[in-house]
């Protein structure tokens, strides 16, 4: 079973207005990070936004806040004013658990595409 | 501060040679993952070195090897190239370290773009 999905694999929005990426994960472990990355065509994984499993509010930063629903288990990103720059592949990860298990688990990604 | 760091960006290798990817992680970061990006397959975890020692390795055959120096710079090594390992190789540094929670963010590189002839 996959651990982070992604349903969206291209959205298009319109300049300035807000958009939703969705991503919904899948684990057991009590304690896990979730991530939001920005992928442009260049190829570099650009973190944007990060939320603990015990945090209490929705992380925000900047124009992206991550809309966690714990019970539901879902991490959506949400883009304020997108700009042209805000083009890219989306990538949702998440981290479980502390120890030895330090790798990331990707999502397939979504292709934001802002039109003027 | 300097980011990730990895060389060569661009490679083009002939089936059945090796090859070898350096990553200089951020300055102060321990961790350093390997992914693969491929467009089917999409990001798959290779392995992660702390401190020097693999950690955790993901589900990939014997030929994808790595190394961490002490100055937790890192290199991955692809034996026996073939076609299948065209793709794009990122490395992340974070500060993770035993016993940690996991939910420290990850600073990739730019990549290092394999091609497999």
């Amino acid at each position: 079973a996959q651990k982070i999905t992604q349903t969206q694999p291209g959205m298009f929005v319109q300049e300035k207005e807000a958009v939703t990426l969705d991503c919904t994960y899948d684990t057991s472990d009590p304690s896990y990070g979730l991530f939001w990355y920005k992928q442009p065509s260049s190829g570099e994984m650009i973190f944007l936004i990060y939320q603990g499993s015990y945090d209490q509010q929705n992380a925000t930063e900047g124009r992206y806040s991550l809309n966690f629903q714990k019970a539901r288990k879902s991490a959506n990103l949400v883009i304020s004013a997108s700009q042209l720059g805000d083009s890219a592949m989306y990538f949702c990860a998440m981290r479980e658990g502390g120890g030895s298990q330090g790798n990331l688990i990707f999502g397939k990604g979504t292709k934001l595409s802002v039109k003027p | 501060k300097a980011g990730v760091t990895q060389t060569p960006r661009y490679l083009i290798k002939t089936r059945g040679q090796q090859v070898t990817l350096s990553c200089s992680p951020i300055s102060g970061h321990r961790s350093v993952s390997w992914y693969q990006q491929t467009p089917g397959q999409g990001l798959q975890f290779l392995f992660e070195y702390f401190s020097e020692t693999q950690r955790n390795k993901g589900n990939f055959p014997g030929r994808f090897s790595g190394r961490q120096f002490s100055n937790s710079r890192s290199e991955m090594n692809v034996s026996t190239l073939e076609l299948g390992d065209s793709a794009l190789y990122l490395c992340a540094s974070s500060l993770l370290s035993r016993g940690l929670i996991g939910n420290t963010e990850a600073f990739f590189g730019q990549g290092t773009r394999l091609t497999v002839v």
